[in-house]
């Protein structure tokens, strides 16, 4: 079975500091890896995603993550955190042996907050 | 852009109830898939469809059912809404022949109180 681990349920930053969300993943084959991001009151929108290729993708509002296939990780980073990066913050993974239906398992969720 | 649409923002029900939350999106979409967001344990998938009269369980699927007799819309049922159903639910699509692409598409969800 796919999972996937936030293990910090908040992340407090500085505006101007730089923003790291961690993630980890298990899944049997090789994994394709997901960011995806919750303002408060909408949905989820897409950030970035990792399918194959290049171990550093850059996805939208500045954001970039990095896979690490030894660490199974895929941890979100930011050089320079804004106020309005606040917001709830999920990974996830689907393993690609699995293909019906695009199934993807999330994580538990990181809150960030970012002060001025 | 893709527009995937709840019917409801907020919803209280009362506990026995049978209860509809409406999903329909404007894309043409295959994959439409219902989530449950709870504090701390993220998104968890209840059902899914790839296709018109198709579903699939996801991982919780105890206590809803789902009906999908269009492409463009996915309802979920709770037959005997329950207080532990209380709980933010959300509906997301995807395109089925992007299959290296699957990137969700998510409606701004429907929290849901049981009472």
């Amino acid at each position: 079975a796919q999972s996937v681990a936030q293990p910090e349920d908040q992340v407090n930053v500085a505006e101007g500091n730089p923003l790291t969300v961690k993630c980890t993943y298990s899944v049997s084959g090789n994994p394709y890896l997901f960011w995806y991001v919750q303002y408060p009151n909408r949905g989820l929108q897409f950030l970035l995603k990792y399918i194959t290729g290049d171990n550093l993708v850059k996805g939208s509002y500045g954001f970039e993550a990095e896979f690490n296939k030894s660490q199974t990780s895929f941890h979100l980073k930011k050089p320079s955190a804004l106020v309005s990066d606040s917001a709830l913050y999920f990974c996830a993974v689907r393993d690609k042996v699995k293909a019906a239906g695009n199934k993807l398992t999330f994580g538990g969720g990181t809150r960030v907050l970012v002060k001025p | 852009d893709v527009k995937v649409t709840q019917s409801s923002r907020y919803l209280v029900k009362r506990t026995g109830e049978k209860v509809f939350l409406e999903c329909v999106q404007d894309m043409d979409h295959e994959n439409m898939f219902w989530y449950r967001q709870d504090p701390g344990l993220g998104l968890r998938l209840i059902y899914f469809s790839y296709d018109v009269k198709m579903k699939e369980k996801g991982d919780i699927p105890e206590g809803y059912s789902v009906s999908r007799e269009k492409k463009e819309r996915f309802s979920l049922i709770l037959e005997s809404a329950s207080t532990n159903q209380t709980s933010m639910y959300l509906c997301a699509s995807s395109p089925l022949r992007e299959t290296l692409n699957e990137k969700l598409f998510f409606g701004s969800g429907t929290q849901l109180s049981v009472l």
